[in-house]
């Protein structure tokens, strides 16, 4: 049982270039979320998956794209990246009524 | 909208005296309030969740947290701190919008234990 999985742990882009961040959980959880984490902002919610086949805007969603493949798996995708996107991403699912959300190891993105 | 404060960016204690980490929070409706911890370079841990019940909710590590409805407060306490409780902590809020339950985190407090 590895929970939530992410990849990869750490990737150099350069601005303009695209990439896709992986996220795999095997807790049959329902729900899955991506967020970006930055120095003196705590966590920010870029999109979320209430179930397979929804998605939804968070609090800061522009310059990104999600899919959720299925049930297990939630990309968040970057079609061209910038410096403001340089930050570290978490993945997270849960199993919905109370919220309880487990995360993943993250993904440290650098754009120069 | 829901929103949790964190008002110390950090605290600092010496280990064996007790701990405190302080949250606020402004809901409409029943608060559900998490607290979570992040140790360098790894994701967020779940320690503890106020639902419903008695005021004081245990987890984790030793980590107990207290919910004051009339304070709007959720404290994150720990009678005895370890250098090991070093580490970045963070209060969320469920939002229940949408389609979906939704945390919102404040921006976090770093604990830093000292011998």
């Amino acid at each position: 049982n590895a929970g939530v999985t992410q990849t990869p742990k750490f990737q150099v882009l350069k601005t303009g270039q695209s990439m896709t961040l992986q996220c795999a959980q095997d807790m049959n959880h329902n729900s899955m979320y991506w967020y970006r984490q930055d120095p003196g902002m705590g966590l920010r919610l870029i999109y979320y998956s209430a179930s397979e086949g929804t998605t939804d805007k968070g609090e800061v969603p522009n310059g990104y794209n999600v899919s959720r493949l299925n049930k297990r798996e939630f990309s968040l995708r970057l079609e061209s990246a910038a410096p403001s996107q340089t930050s570290v991403y978490f993945c997270a699912s849960s199993v919905e009524g109370y919220g309880t959300q487990y995360f993943g190891p993250g993904t440290r993105l650098l754009v120069l | 909208a829901q929103s949790v404060a964190q008002p110390e960016d950090q605290v600092n204690v010496a280990e064996g005296n007790p701990l405190t980490v302080k949250c606020t929070y402004s809901v409409s409706g029943n608060p559900y309030l998490f607290w979570y911890v992040q140790y360098p370079n790894r994701g967020l841990q779940f320690l503890l969740k106020y639902i419903t019940g008695d005021n004081l909710v245990k987890g984790s590590y030793g980590f107990e947290a207290e919910f004051n409805k009339s304070q709007t407060s959720f404290h994150l306490k720990k009678p005895s701190a370890l250098v090991s409780d070093s580490a970045l902590y963070f209060c969320a809020v469920r939002d229940v919008t949408g389609t979906a339950s939704k945390l919102t985190f404040g921006t976090g407090t770093r604990l830093q234990v000292t011998l």
